[in-house]
Parts: C-alpha cells; structure tokens; sequence
C-alpha cells in the first residue's frame, strides 16, 4: 500500500538531547513538508522540500533541521536549541504541482520533553 | 501574508441534521486554493474537499459541500445528514498556486479548527 509513514508514534526527550524524527513516504512524491500542531492552534509550517538534496524554512524552522538525501525520506531533527518542543508533528508530502497537488499527511508523532 | 480564521472553536449538531463551519481568509492574490481537512481523534489529516478560486461553482463530496465567496472571503463548509463518524477537528486551508518560476508556494496556511461533536 502507497503512504506516508512516521515513527516513533510517541518520542520522549530529555531537556537538552536532540531527537530525529523519522517520515518515509512511497507516493514517488517530490514535495515533502513538516508541519508542527499544539492544542488550540492550526498546523505550522516548519520546513519543506521540493526536491532532493533541496529545502526551505517554514514559518517556525528555529530551532529544527532537515535533510533530503532520498526522494522517499524526509527526517526532522529537533535540535536543544528548540525552546518549547513538546508537540504533535506531521509529515506531509505532494506531486509539488498543479490543482491536484493534495497533501498526504502521515499518522504523526507525538513528541514529549521530560 | 495570508491568513485563515475559524471562528467557531466548537460546534455540535444532532445526528442526522445539517451543520455549517465557517472560515474565513485573507489575501491579496487573484487564485488560489482552498481546502477543509478533518482530522479524527486517530489525529490523521484527510481531505474532505477543496476548492480552486476561479471556479466559480461550488465544490461538493457526497454529503459536503461549501459555499464559497470570493468578494468576502468566505469559505464555509456544510455537513448533509451528520454522522457520528464526521466527529473530528475540521481545518479550513489556503495554499496559492504553484508557479513554474517561483516553487516554494506549496505550503497550507491553515486555520486554528472547529471541533464538530456530533450528538446521537
């Protein structure tokens, strides 16, 4: 079955560790996006990627970074310098053109700091 | 910058009744797109419907539609029929179109959510 997938479903921290989150998408989607959620506000853009081995800041990237070194991968790292981690976050990705560019949103992670 | 407002935190609706969500959005572009995700309490994000702002018909899915209009940047959407199943978080989105010159026009702005309990 075609998808996105994100592990850990739940990931705990200690203050002052960076942690990776993990996105696999196998749609042959070019466009991947990370989106941040907290209670009572909308999805944030953190950083997206058009294409291999390229990527932009989102609305909220400090503190987070990224890499593209595969199509089909799209891993996150939250780095200390992140002031408030703790958060839902949401793998996305697209064909990254026209009308019918539907983003696909994986399962989420839901990161905890301790 | 684009901006979307949901000003309905919460609603509720009896089954089998009709229910309307209400998103508004700001923007000084011409075209753009725009979308309603529901997202259950799995937390996934699924499509309901969308929109293309140049069409000036109304988009529907089975028992959703919205009502769209462009002169006051409204876009709401309207449950047929409820069901239990439609209890979720609903997400009102913009996104303008991609241009061949100038990628990077992809990303969602979404609005804060409406959370549509559905009363048996």
């Amino acid at each position: 079955d075609g998808g996105i997938t994100q592990s850990p479903k739940y990931l705990f921290r200690k203050e002052g560790q960076n942690v990776t989150l993990s996105c696999e998408q196998n749609l042959n989607h070019d466009a991947m996006y990370w989106y941040r959620q907290d209670p009572g506000q909308g999805l944030r853009l953190i950083y997206y990627s058009q294409i291999v081995n390229d990527f932009q800041k989102g609305d909220i990237a400090e503190g987070y970074s990224v890499s593209r070194e595969k199509k089909e991968s799209f891993p996150l790292t939250v780095t200390s310098a992140q002031k408030n981690p703790t958060a839902f976050y949401l793998c996305a990705s697209s064909t990254g053109t026209g009308f019918d560019n539907e983003q696909f949103f994986g399962p989420g992670t839901r990161l905890t700091v301790l | 910058a684009q901006t979307v407002t949901q000003s309905q935190p919460e609603m509720s609706v009896q089954e089998a009744e009709t229910v309307t969500l209400s998103c508004t959005y700001d923007t000084s572009e011409s075209d753009y797109y725009l979308f309603w995700y529901k997202q259950p309490p799995s937390r996934q994000m699924i499509l309901v419907i969308r929109q293309e702002a140049y069409k000036q018909q109304n988009a529907t899915e089975n028992r959703f539609s919205v009502n769209f209009q462009k002169a006051a940047k409204s876009f709401s959407l309207k449950i047929s029929d409820s069901q239990l199943g439609d209890a979720a978080m609903y997400f009102c989105a913009y996104r303008t179109p991609t241009l061949l010159s100038n990628f990077g026009n992809e990303k969602l702005t979404f609005g804060t959510g409406t959370r549509l309990t559905i009363i048996p």
